[in-house]
């Protein structure tokens, strides 16, 4: 049963860089599937951040687009995002999820809360 | 972009009793790719519908999705005290994937 667990810094100054790891278990990166993420400000609705396949195809929500970069360490069987220039509205519970084409998001990290804050 | 609204906002109803929750976009979900999910507080979204009426596994059968189109339903037939949370639909036809912004089902 695949499991995947969001990491990484619970707060992030503003302008700075908001990183994430989202590490699989139970199931390899390299077996197929993409790999995404999905985030929620606190109170709020769901926002597609979006995927990458482990050889790097990626793609991203246009109105991230700009500021945000999928990788893939698959010796670790781990993906990461990485969000530029951050400020208070990028507050939100971030989730990774395994996507699949044609499918709907089965599977979900419990959520890691970033917070954007001097 | 496919846009999703969802109504209403909050729903208040009673143990027993069966909802409605209502999914429009602004342009047709093609293959009826429309997801619902049942969030509840500090958790994970949970699938329940996938292509508009498929109960994911370990759904109960109370839970239904109907709606094809532009127009998309979740109804819940026995309110049981667990339902009580916020559902959103997702739309996964075309690109970006969207949701909707949710409707919060509450105890009357």
């Amino acid at each position: 049963q695949v499991k995947l667990q969001e990491s990484g810094p619970g707060l992030v100054k503003p302008s700075e860089t908001l990183s994430l790891t989202c590490t699989v278990s139970g199931y390899s990166i390299t077996s197929g599937y993409f790999w995404g993420w999905v985030r929620q400000p606190p109170g709020k609705g769901l926002q597609w951040i979006g995927s990458t396949f482990h050889s790097g195809s990626t793609n991203y929500n246009p109105a991230l687009k700009s500021r945000v970069t999928f990788s893939v360490d698959t010796s670790r069987n781990q993906f990461s995002l990485r969000l530029t220039s951050v400020t208070a509205a990028d507050t939100a519970v971030y989730y990774c999820v395994r996507v699949r084409g044609g499918r709907p998001l089965e599977n979900w990290g419990q959520g890691t809360l970033v917070s954007v804050s001097s | 972009e496919i846009m999703l609204t969802q109504s209403p906002g909050t729903l208040s109803s009673s143990p027993g009793e069966r909802v409605t929750l209502s999914c429009r976009a602004n342009q047709s979900v093609s293959s009826n790719y429309l997801a619902w999910y049942q969030q509840r507080p500090g958790q994970a979204p949970r699938l329940l519908i996938s292509g508009a009426s498929s109960r994911a596994t370990d759904i109960p059968d109370r839970f239904s999705g109907s709606g094809s189109g532009t127009d998309f339903t979740l109804t819940v037939s026995r309110l049981e005290p667990e339902d009580f949370a916020v559902y959103y639909c997702q739309q996964y036809s075309s690109a970006p994937i969207t949701f909707g912004q949710g409707t919060r089902l509450e105890i009357k």
